[in-house]
């Protein structure tokens, strides 16, 4: 069975930083591009950042790029997301998703399990 | 950028027909790919590729696309039905995937 499990979720202030993590289990975490992807409160779904499989590289969403950064550790099946001078409007649930392939491109980027979510307040 | 229109809201009665309708720029030249999300749940895939269902999705869930509307069909609507539907397409110009605004389903 497919398991993602995120956590690091909570209250910042803004300008402060956070750090998520996703724990997987029931696949080859190596194998697979893995997500992130945010809703803000009564909001639809918004792409955050992705990183390819293997040791491969990260993608950002223009809204992010520059205070937020993907990384993962194959070695524990952990993708973690380092959130930096967080602002008001990044208040959302942030979920984890596994990506149907290795690569970052259209036919592997395909968000097939998704864990349930972490929220993140930023708020003074 | 390319922008995915939906409409807000669909409501059908128990056992009717459901259509979510996805429009964009020449979307039937791209792969469309449907979630749904119940209310304080995370969004499950149930159609990808424009009309292929994952492994456990009904076959009462369908999927075309073609022109410039992408299409979720839900036959023989259930009460367990109700969620937000979302679509979904990969954007050439800045590499990243983008969802439409998504569509309430009401059973009434």
């Amino acid at each position: 069975e497919v398991l993602l499990l995120e956590s690091g979720g909570g209250l910042v202030q803004p300008g402060g930083s956070l750090r998520l993590s996703c724990a997987v289990s029931g696949f080859t975490f190596s194998s697979y591009a893995m997500s992130w992807v945010r809703q803000a409160p009564g909001k639809g779904l918004e792409w955050v950042s992705a990183f390819s499989g293997g040791g491969g590289s990260p993608f950002y969403a223009d809204s992010v790029k520059g205070r937020f950064t993907v990384s993962r550790d194959n070695s524990k099946n952990t993708l973690y997301l380092q959130m930096g001078s967080l602002r008001v409007d990044d208040t959302a649930i942030y979920y984890c998703a596994k990506n149907r392939g290795f690569w970052w491109n259209p036919e592997d980027s395909i968000f097939d399990y998704w864990g349930q979510g972490t929220p993140v307040t930023v708020s003074s | 950028s390319y922008v995915l229109s939906q409409p807000p809201s669909v409501s059908v009665a128990p056992g009717q027909t459901a259509s979510f309708t996805c429009g964009g720029n020449n979307i039937g030249r791209k792969s469309v790919h449907w979630y749904q999300q119940k209310p304080g749940q995370a969004p499950v895939l149930v159609v990808n590729d424009d009309s292929d269902r994952p492994s456990g999705i009904p076959e009462r869930f369908s999927g075309s696309n073609s022109g410039n509307t992408a299409t979720l069909t839900i036959s023989r609507v259930e009460a367990g039905d109700e969620a937000d539907y979302y679509c979904q397409v990969w954007e050439s110009s800045s590499l990243h995937p983008i969802f439409g605004g998504g569509t309430k389903l009401t059973v009434i």
